[in-house]
């Protein structure tokens, strides 16, 4: 079975300043891919950074990165110079196997403080 | 851009009333699911189709049922509500059966009575 632990239920960053959500995760399968979503307070789910396990370079997408620890099964999402809009329930996913159901941590809930 | 589209965004049912909670995403995906969302939870799956046709239970199944006729609809339906149904559930869809992102439709927020 495949799972995803999110440890930190809650997190708080002052603004401009960096904060990283931790992640762990379990799997069998040799390629798999891995995500971070943003759900603020619409609810939406947003997309904020993909992973994919056969390359060993991290993700960046502008303030946001990836430290993905293959061996360790860690992949932990860096927010740099934090902003308000920041503010929001990030969930950690895993998707691989024959199915390819995306599997999903508890989230963590991020609040910026101005 | 549609993207993937649900229906109703908030409902409001007695207990064993039935409903259907629609998606429809207009990308041409071959796989679409069903997640539910419950504080501290994060996001269950419910069912999940990879094509047409081909539907299977995901890890909370149970009172739920769907059926996949089109690649574009994958409707979900409650039988008999259960006020422990009460919850917000996603749609998604993706390109590629195993691989990529999920795209999400924007919730609907169902509470049972």
């Amino acid at each position: 079975a495949q799972t995803v632990t999110q440890s930190q239920p809650e997190m708080s960053v002052q603004e401009a300043e960096t904060v990283t959500l931790s992640c762990t995760y379990d799997t069998s399968e040799s390629d798999y891919y891995l995500f971070w979503y943003k759900q603020p307070p619409s609810r939406q789910m947003i997309l904020v950074i993909r992973q994919e396990a056969y390359k060993q370079q991290n993700a960046t997408e502008n303030r946001f990165s990836v430290n993905f620890q293959k061996a360790a099964k860690s992949f932990s999402l860096k927010i740099s110079d934090s902003q308000l809009g920041d503010a929001a329930m990030y969930f950690c996913a895993l998707r691989g196997g024959s199915q390819g159901n995306l599997i999903f941590g508890k989230g963590t809930k991020l609040s910026v403080k101005p | 851009n549609a993207g993937v589209t649900q229906t109703p965004k908030f409902q409001v049912l007695k207990t064993g009333q039935s409903m259907t909670l629609q998606c429809a995403q207009d990308m041409n995906h071959e796989y679409m699911s069903w997640y539910r969302q419950d504080p501290g939870m994060g996001l269950r799956l419910i069912h999940y189709s990879v094509g047409a046709g081909i539907t299977d239970q995901g890890e909370v199944p149970n009172g739920y049922n769907v059926s996949r006729s089109t690649t574009e609809d994958f409707p979900l339906r409650l039988l008999s509500a259960a006020p422990s149904q009460t919850s917000v559930y996603f749609c998604a869809s993706s390109g590629w059966v195993t691989t990529g992102e999920l795209f999400f439709g924007e919730g609907s927020r169902l509470t049972v009575l």
